[in-house]
This record gives C-alpha cells, sequence and structure tokens, in this order.
C-alpha cells in the first residue's frame, strides 16, 4: 500500500538557501494539499491543486514560497532565501475529492533553518 | 470564511473516565467537519467525518461527535478514555466545492492520567 510520501523527511539549512520538499500523492487522487505546522499549533493550510491547477494560496505564502503540481501527480514546495521563521513541519495531504472523504497525510517533512 | 474554535488547549482525564473535546465551528454554507488525530511523531489520521448525513458521527477507537447546528458545536466524546487515546486531537471545518480551504482548529492535547 502507497500512502502519502514526503521527501525529504528532515532538512536542516543555513538562513538565505533554498529548500525543495517533494510529495507524492496516493495515486488515484486528484486533489493535493500544504500544510505548515509549528509546535504546539494546528496545521495552517498553504495550498491546494486539483490536478496541475493550483486553486487557492494562503496569504501565510510570501513571494519566497512556491509550489508546482505540473503534471497532476507528484507536488514539489520550494521555498527560496529561508528565514529561521520558516523552521516547521511541511505536511502535504491528498484526497480524491470533492471533499466529503478523508484527507490521508504524510509524515511531513521537517525543516530546521539556522 | 469558515473558522474553528477549540475551546482547550489541554485536557487532563483519568483512563477509565469519559473524554470531552470542544469544537465551536463558523461557516456561511453547510460545512463537512472533520476530526483528526495526531500522535507523537505520527501523521494525521481520521477519526470521524461529518458530511450532512447523520448528526451523531461514530469513528475509530469508540470516539463519536455530535454536530448541533443552533450550536455551531461538533464536540468530541468518548466514554471511557484509554491510555493509547493520548495525543493532539484537532476539528476540521470545510465549506466542502464551495471552498475548500480546510481549515484545523488549534488543537487539543489529551493526557490521560493513570
Amino acid at each position: 500500500d502507497t500512502g502519502v510520501s514526503q521527501d525529504p523527511r528532515h532538512k536542516i539549512t543555513k538562513r538565505g538557501q533554498n529548500v525543495t520538499f517533494r510529495c507524492d500523492p496516493i495515486s488515484e487522487h486528484n486533489r493535493l494539499y500544504w500544510y505548515r505546522q509549528t509546535l504546539g499549533q494546528g496545521p495552517e493550510f498553504l495550498t491546494y491543486f486539483q490536478n496541475e491547477a493550483q486553486l487557492e494560496k494562503s496569504r501565510l505564502l510570501s513571494d519566497r514560497f512556491s509550489a508546482e503540481r505540473p503534471k497532476g501527480s507528484f507536488s514539489t514546495l520550494e521555498i527560496q532565501r529561508t528565514e529561521q521563521g520558516d523552521s516547521a513541519m511541511y505536511l502535504c495531504a491528498s484526497s480524491f475529492g470533492p471533499l466529503t472523504g478523508e484527507l490521508f497525510f504524510g509524515e511531513g517533512s521537517r525543516l530546521t533553518v539556522l | 470564511a469558515q473558522s474553528v474554535t477549540q475551546l482547550d488547549s489541554h485536557v487532563s482525564v483519568s483512563e477509565g473516565t469519559p473524554v470531552l473535546l470542544r469544537c465551536n465551528y463558523s461557516s456561511s454554507y453547510s460545512p463537512s467537519l472533520f476530526w483528526y488525530v495526531q500522535h507523537p511523531n505520527k501523521g494525521l489520521q481520521l477519526l470521524l467525518k461529518y458530511t450532512s448525513a447523520a448528526t451523531l458521527v461514530k469513528g475509530i477507537n469508540g470516539f463519536e461527535a455530535e454536530f448541533k447546528k443552533s450550536e455551531t458545536s461538533f464536540h468530541l466524546t468518548k466514554p471511557s478514555a484509554h491510555m493509547s487515546d493520548a495525543a493532539e486531537y484537532f476539528c476540521v471545518v470545510s465549506e466542502g466545492d464551495r471552498d475548500d480551504k480546510i481549515i484545523f482548529g488549534k488543537g487539543t492535547r489529551l493526557h490521560i492520567l493513570p
């Protein structure tokens, strides 16, 4: 059974560097979501895709953040010029829309910016 | 826009006693509501969901929740707590196809006392 997988699971980087996270959703799922979770907080919505179209983007997502899902399968989340405040767990989830069902989450990619 | 408020950041109960985790939501339309659980170092898992069918929803591990439109509440309950229930619980709201941002509450950490 291949659930949602995220890579890398952990990333330590220096401030100012660029990082990229990859998410592979469950293969038949057409919707893919990115969330950010910091310690003691609930996941914060960043963006979501239906197939390859990015349908919604949170105001939390500054210009340094970009997400793509080029062929409607895997997705990447890139953070440019990282800042210490970007340190968080980045969660990916997929679902088969419309949303009357379940979001399936990956185990997340933890980013630490030094 | 939808929102969700979890009224308690921490709840402590003794093993074998009832659990009540409170959630209030705000939505302009008929929402879908969910409870997710996050065990330490594990991914988020769906406990139960409400999508305009029966107002009393049963989930996994003996949890259930009741949708009360008049009170805009969706509280999570369990008759008898088990040590394995210790985790973070998130109430989640979505307006379905009208707005597929899926919004998480800040979470309630459930502590089980022996």
